[in-house]
């Protein structure tokens, strides 16, 4: 069992590149969302998705664009990187239930330069 | 503002000892779920265990058990007998009202077990 799948899990872009993060998740989950971790911040959510065709802003989402097609996938796409957008990234999956645990992606290093 | 505050950025313990991490919530919603995660060095996210606040007990799994004190909105994770392998970062997370899978991070509090 898979679980969630992030991809890649290091990448380094220059300034003002674009690039998708792909996240898929394969236990039917409705939610899925997206967090980025700086230090001493935990982890502060970007986008959120409660079904496919449905997504909506969380805390940090400037510079960030996201889609649901599927129930499996929610790619995370950065327009033009910034250098203040260096950070990790996980990508999460849970049933919309508030007794379930989120499963996490593990996780992707960006380094904007 | 809903908010989770981790005041002990960094903790020490003896291996074998047991440990408190602490966590703080801030709401006015009546309903919640309060999660800990573990992240080792590794960096991926482990869930450990889930308290919803209108549980009666307190939550346990294995060594990890949350003391749950709801008048003072706090959730603290209590870690008994303390391995080389508990040291990693933990955090608490909080889901508040209807917002599921909606999760709120403290940030962190970093565990170093000693031999």
């Amino acid at each position: 069992n898979a679980g969630v799948t992030q991809t890649p899990k290091f990448q380094v872009l220059k300034t003002g590149q674009s690039m998708t993060l792909q996240c898929a998740q394969d236990m039917n989950h409705e939610y899925m969302s997206w967090y980025r971790q700086d230090p001493g911040m935990g982890l502060r959510l970007i986008h959120y998705s409660v079904g496919a065709g449905i997504t909506d802003q969380g805390e940090v989402p400037n510079g960030y664009n996201v889609s649901r097609s599927t129930t499996e996938d929610f790619p995370l796409r950065l327009l033009s990187a910034a250098p203040s957008q260096t950070s990790v990234y996980f990508c999460a999956s849970s049933y919309v239930s508030r007794y379930t645990e989120a499963f996490f992606g593990q996780g992707t290093r960006l380094t904007v330069v | 503002a809903q908010k989770i505050t981790q005041t002990q950025p960094g903790m020490f313990v003896q291996e074998k000892e047991a440990v408190t991490l602490d966590c703080t919530y801030d709401t006015s919603d009546p309903s919640y779920g309060l999660f800990w995660y573990k992240q080792p060095s590794s960096g991926e996210m482990i869930f450990l265990i889930y308290q919803g606040s209108y549980d009666q007990q307190n939550a346990t799994e294995g060594r990890y058990s949350l003391n749950f004190q709801k008048a003072r909105k706090s959730a603290n994770l209590v870690i008994s007998a303390s391995q080389l392998g508990d040291s990693a970062m933990y955090f608490c997370a909080c889901t508040f009202g209807t917002s599921y899978g909606k999760l709120t991070f403290g940030q962190g509090t970093i565990l170093t077990v000693h031999p």
